[in-house]
């Protein structure tokens, strides 16, 4: 039963472009989200957080937005560069204080 | 430099073996994590601790053992009773501060093969 879903395996970006990673849950109980990035053979590192007071939080190029509704979260990133061609992770924090991960998005980005 | 440190970063066993994964960090966190990653799935939690000679399982524990005697180090034994051990373990710890808890740091990871 996969509380936190990463529907796309791989999404292929033109760089200077837009790119959207998407997140479902399952959980209404979830009320902190998190976006990691990772490189093959490294362990991954945070990107961004947002928590369920808000519908948007934005980093540089980054910017996450939540829809609580719709139990859905995405992760803009805006222009695209090659250095983001990565494995993006979207987690949830459940009440125990656990990351719960979703499968991992590999994002390419295109020159 | 602070951060946390796994070795080695390529590990090979003969099936039956027990094998050791070490894990420490400098960087004064309570908590500390085990996951493991295999293809297409996200990272699944094995144990975690949160202070020193204390630990709970994670979803998927079975056939692994921790011990937490320092707070900087938290190895992981992956034991002959666990059936697929092959895979990808990432270390990570966390401060206990609300602000910065939900926050984890992760080690390169170690890469397990057994033959």
């Amino acid at each position: 039963d996969q509380q936190v879903k990463q529907n796309s395996p791989s999404l292929s970006v033109q760089e200077g472009r837009i790119s959207i990673l998407n997140c479902d849950y399952t959980n209404s109980m979830f009320d902190y989200f998190l976006w990691y990035k990772k490189y093959p053979a490294e362990g991954p590192t945070f990107l961004i957080s947002i928590s369920s007071i808000k519908d948007k939080n934005e980093d540089g190029r980054f910017t996450v937005f939540l829809n609580k509704s719709a139990k859905h979260l995405s992760l803009h990133i805006v222009p695209s560069q090659p250095g983001d061609s990565a494995v993006y992770f979207c987690a949830a924090l459940n009440s125990n204080y656990q990351l719960i991960w979703g499968a991992g998005t590999k994002l390419i980005i295109k020159p | 430099d602070g951060g946390i440190t796994q070795s080695p970063k390529y590990l090979f066993r003969k099936e039956g073996q027990n094998v050791t994964l070490s894990c420490e960090q400098n960087l004064n966190h309570d908590a500390m994590y085990w996951y493991r990653q295999d293809p297409g799935q996200g990272l699944r939690l094995i144990y975690y601790s949160q202070i020193v000679n204390d630990f709970q399982k994670g979803d998927i524990a079975e056939g692994y053992s921790v011990s937490r005697e320092k707070k900087e180090s938290f190895p992981l034994t992956v034991t002959s009773a666990q059936k697929n051990p092959t895979a990808f373990y990432l270390c990570a710890s966390s401060p206990r501060d609300t602000i910065s808890y939900n926050e984890q740091f992760f080690g390169p990871g170690t890469r397990l093969t057994v033959l």
